[in-house]
């Protein structure tokens, strides 16, 4: 069975300051990836990005940051330099080797970025 | 951009009523997914579809249906509605196709209450 486990339900920050999401994962599929989507106030979810379990290379899309460390298995998401947009729930999510590659979502973090 | 349009943003139903919510993608995806929604608990799998006319259970399918006529349309039916199935659902695709396993695409949400 795959587990996604989001330690932290809330998280506030002031505006400008960098916030880290953690996420850790259990799984026994040797190949498998993992997401992380945001979810604004209106509801929709919104895909951020996608790494799969064979790399291993940090990555940053401007303000955003993944560190994906195997040994530990976590996945973790970086803001740096927060904004008051950044307010959203996100969603660390893992798919294995299911029929249609279905997704197992953690529980969620609340970030609250305040002005 | 892929477009997932789910049928109500809000829904209000009354105890034992069947509900059907409705969910339409443009993109050719072969894999349809419900989920539902719920405070603390994250995305919970319902059903999914990986082609038509064909259904696997996921996590929580207790009370639930679906039905998938079209490779666009993917249904879920509450049979007998209850006060315990007010919630978020949620609708999401995505491709088979394609290196890796490709993110889903969700829509809205729909907002169901039932009294």
């Amino acid at each position: 069975a795959q587990k996604v486990t989001q330690a932290q339900t809330e998280i506030s920050v002031v505006e400008k300051e960098d916030v880290t999401l953690d996420c850790v994962y259990e799984t026994r599929d040797t190949t498998y990836y993992l997401f992380w989507y945001k979810q604004p106030p209106s509801g929709e979810l919104v895909f951020l990005i996608r790494r799969n379990s064979f790399d291993e290379q940090n990555e940053i899309s401007g303000r955003y940051s993944w560190n994906f460390q195997k040994s530990t298995s976590s996945f973790n998401f970086t803001i740096t330099a927060s904004q008051v947009v950044d307010s959203a729930v996100y969603f660390c999510a893992l798919s294995g080797s299911g029929s249609a590659r279905q997704l197992t979502f953690g529980s969620g973090t609340q970030l609250t970025v305040l002005p | 951009d892929v477009k997932v349009t789910q049928s109500s943003r809000y829904l209000v139903k009354r105890t034992g009523e069947k509900v059907f919510l409705e969910c339409v993608q443009d993109m050719d995806h072969e894999n349809m997914f419900w989920y539902r929604q719920d405070p603390g608990l994250g995305l919970r799998l319902i059903y999914f579809s990986y082609d038509v006319k064909m259904k696997e259970k996921g996590d929580i399918p207790e009370g639930y249906s679906v039905s998938r006529e079209k490779k666009e349309r993917f249904s879920l039916i509450l049979e007998s509605a209850s006060t315990n199935q007010t919630s978020m659902y949620l609708c999401a695709s995505s491709l088979s196709r394609g290196p890796g396993n490709q993110p889903q695409h969700f829509g809205d949400g729909t907002r169901l209450s039932i009294l």
